[in-house]
């Protein structure tokens, strides 16, 4: 079973700029989610889809983010136009109620995105 | 808002000895996760707890959930070096929904 990918693994974009991240769950998996790391510190959640629907964006940071999952299955998180604040990195994470109805989520390798 | 507090933040230790990282959280929860990361690779989960009183090991590695301290340990025994890597623990208040992360704990085993 392919486990969750991330496109691309890094980027580096310069301030202003636009950069758009991509995150394939793992199939059949209803439940995504974005965090993300800003060097040195926590992993914080951004959101969470179910299926096409977002079901919590509390931990998106301003409006110059806009995560979609078109048709519930790969989802997109659009930074635009980027800060250098933004620099860190993202991860994707999938899940799926378990047979005790607990939901691990499955994590993806991360983009690097740093801006200059 | 949920608080995870993890320490150390950084821990290097002697092939061979034994120690143990603290994971606390603030609020009532009875779902913890521990997930181990290597350098630019995924987040890789170790133990699901999700009771309290909760004891899992696998091999060096032992992990417990005291959901009345709220507290979590995971305890390394006679550590080697590929243990080193950073160790993040993750509750969640409600099934499917945010985890909220420790800060991490930096691993390094020396020989």
């Amino acid at each position: 079973e392919a486990g969750v990918t991330q496109f691309p693994s890094h980027s580096v974009i310069e301030k202003g700029q636009t950069v758009t991240l991509r995150c394939d769950p793992i199939s059949g998996h209803d439940n995504l989610y974005w965090y993300r790391r800003v060097m040195g510190k926590e992993i914080k959640f951004l959101l969470h889809f179910v299926k096409e629907s977002k079901q919590d964006e509390s931990g998106m940071p301003n409006n110059r983010f806009l995560a979609e999952r078109t048709g519930g299955t790969y989802s997109t998180l659009k930074v635009q136009p980027a800060e250098l604040e933004d620099s860190g990195v993202y991860f994707c994470a999938s899940s799926h109620p378990s047979g005790t109805g607990h939901y691990e989520q499955y994590f993806g390798p991360g983009t690097r995105l740093t801006v200059t | 808002e949920l608080k995870v507090e993890q320490n150390p933040l950084f821990l290097s230790m002697q092939e061979g000895k034994n120690y143990t990282i603290y994971c606390n959280y603030s609020t009532t929860s009875d779902r913890l996760y521990w997930y181990r990361q290597d350098p630019g690779k995924s987040l890789e989960s170790l133990f699901v707890l999700l009771s309290n009183g909760a004891v899992k090991q696998e091999g060096r590695l032992m992990a417990s959930l005291d959901t009345k301290a709220r507290l979590s340990t995971l305890h390394i025994t006679a550590a080697v070096h590929d243990l080193s890597a950073t160790y993040f623990c993750a509750v969640d208040m409600e099934y499917g929904n945010k985890l909220v992360f420790g800060a991490g704990t930096i691993l390094r085993v020396k020989s």
